[in-house]
């Protein structure tokens, strides 16, 4: 099993340009998240999917858009990149169940994203 | 929606000595305690979790204690080792999705 695989690993954008994040996880999880992580902010969440069919909105969506294509992929899209978008994005699923187990996020290995 | 605070932000202990992060939350229907850790340039991992129904949980050096009446809960590391130096997260869930904290780098000296 590969877990949770993220791609690309780096890129480096201009302002202005777009680009899409991929996801993919074999762990057959309901659940799928996007997180941004910037030094000192810890973990912040962008987009998640509870369930194939459903996104939503996290902390701080503004400038980025998702798909759930499938149970297994979930895409983060940068439409027009800004500086301020340069970051660590880190992609997680797993099976959420409310008051019961099986909480425990899966992290992919992050993309690390430069927008110049 | 949610509120976490982590302290402290940094620590440095001694090898051997004990280390104790504390993390406040603000949601009362918060009902799942993880703790993640995150070695520098790796990918966040759970190392414990705890839920309401239960006051305290351990696993060899780590545990994590809960006090949802004053809405905090706590990771404590014994005898620390180097290989405990890193990012430590505390996450608490209840309405809405895990909110992570904003991370207590502990540092090990040897």
């Amino acid at each position: 099993n590969a877990g949770v695989t993220q791609t690309p690993k780096f890129q480096v954008l201009k302002t202005g340009q777009s680009m899409t994040l991929q996801c993919a996880q074999d762990m057959n999880h309901n659940s799928m998240y996007w997180y941004r992580q910037d030094p000192g902010m810890g973990l912040r969440l962008i987009y998640y999917s509870a369930s194939e069919g459903t996104t939503d909105k996290g902390e701080v969506p503004n400038g980025y858009n998702v798909s759930r294509l499938n149970k297994r992929e979930f895409s983060l899209r940068l439409e027009s990149a800004a500086p301020s978008q340069t970051s660590v994005y880190f992609c997680a699923s797993r099976n959420y169940l409310h008051f019961s187990g099986a909480n425990v996020l899966t992290f992919g290995a992050g993309s690390r994203l430069t927008v110049l | 929606g949610e509120n976490v605070e982590q302290h402290p932000s940094t620590l440095s202990v001694q090898e051997g000595d004990s280390a104790v992060i504390k993390c406040t939350y603000s949601d009362s229907a918060s009902n799942y305690f993880p703790w993640y850790k995150q070695e520098l340039g790796k990918r966040p991992q759970l190392i414990i979790d705890i839920r309401s129904n239960v006051g305290e949980k351990k696993d060899q050096r780590i545990a994590v204690t809960l006090n949802k009446t004053a809405k905090h809960f706590s990771l404590h590391i014994t005898e620390t080792q180097p290989e405990d130096s890193a990012v430590y997260f505390c996450a608490p869930e209840g309405n809405t999705p895990l909110v992570f904290g904003k991370g207590t780098r502990l540092s090990v000296i040897a």
